[in-house]
């Protein structure tokens, strides 16, 4: 069956720090891979998704980026945090292939304090 | 573009009572209609989805949905509802047109059952 990991669970970075975000899949070959934040009260924020190694759209212009240096794997990083980049970090996958009907499987989050 | 509104933020509900958490799209055009579901500090779970045919969608846990097209709704229900039941739940929308990578949530319904 597959698998979402994803990690850290929890972290908490002074402002103006770097972050590196890992998420990895187990069970499937080629995924579409996600990056979303969730805010509260506010739902999910898609950020980046990624059909292919390398391949990386960008949703919503910030300082963060994403990267896929590998097929299962997906990083999303920023070289300088902002407060404003406080929130709940999820990544997900869907089935490359599957169209819109297919629907999204997710980690566990993480929760970034930026201070 | 696409948006999901979720009527009710919050929606407190005594075990064993029945519960219906409304959802509405807009879109004049054909879309897949999911419900996810969210417990404290993890990842989002898959209830249920609609991609065509009976309006009548069951999933997990009991729950269902259903679609209505000339209203725009995709509204949750459940005959009955138990602690184990709290959780924050997500209605999201997908249009088959843009290959379903840009999947849209709305800004979730936390369901409080109380004993």
């Amino acid at each position: 069956s597959q698998t979402i990991h994803q990690w850290p669970a929890t972290l908490v970075q002074p402002v103006g720090s770097p972050l590196s975000l890992e998420c990895t899949v187990e069970g499937t070959s080629n995924p579409n891979l996600y990056w979303y934040r969730q805010a509260a009260g506010r739902g999910l924020q898609l950020l980046f998704y990624s059909v292919g190694i390398g391949q990386i759209s960008s949703e919503v212009p910030q300082n963060l980026s994403a990267s896929r240096p590998q097929d299962r794997q997906f990083i999303l990083s920023s070289k300088k945090l902002l407060l404003s980049d406080s929130g709940f970090y999820l990544c997900a996958w869907s089935a490359n292939g599957g169209g819109a009907g297919s629907p999204l499987h997710f980690g566990n989050g993480t929760r970034l304090t930026v201070t | 573009a696409q948006s999901v509104t979720q009527l009710d933020s919050q929606v407190p509900v005594f075990e064993e009572a029945p519960v219906e958490l409304r959802c509405n799209y807009s879109s004049s055009v054909s879309v897949y209609l999911f419900w996810y579901v969210q417990y404290p500090n993890q990842g989002l779970q898959l209830l249920l989805k609609y991609l065509s045919g009976s309006t009548l969608v069951k999933g997990i846990n009991g729950f269902e949905a259903e679609f209505n097209k000339s209203q725009t709704s995709f509204h949750l229900r459940k005959p009955s509802v138990h602690i184990s039941d709290t959780a924050e739940y997500f209605c999201a929308v997908s249009d088959p047109n843009t290959g379903g990578f840009k999947t849209i949530f709305g800004a979730g319904t936390r369901l409080f059952v109380k004993a």
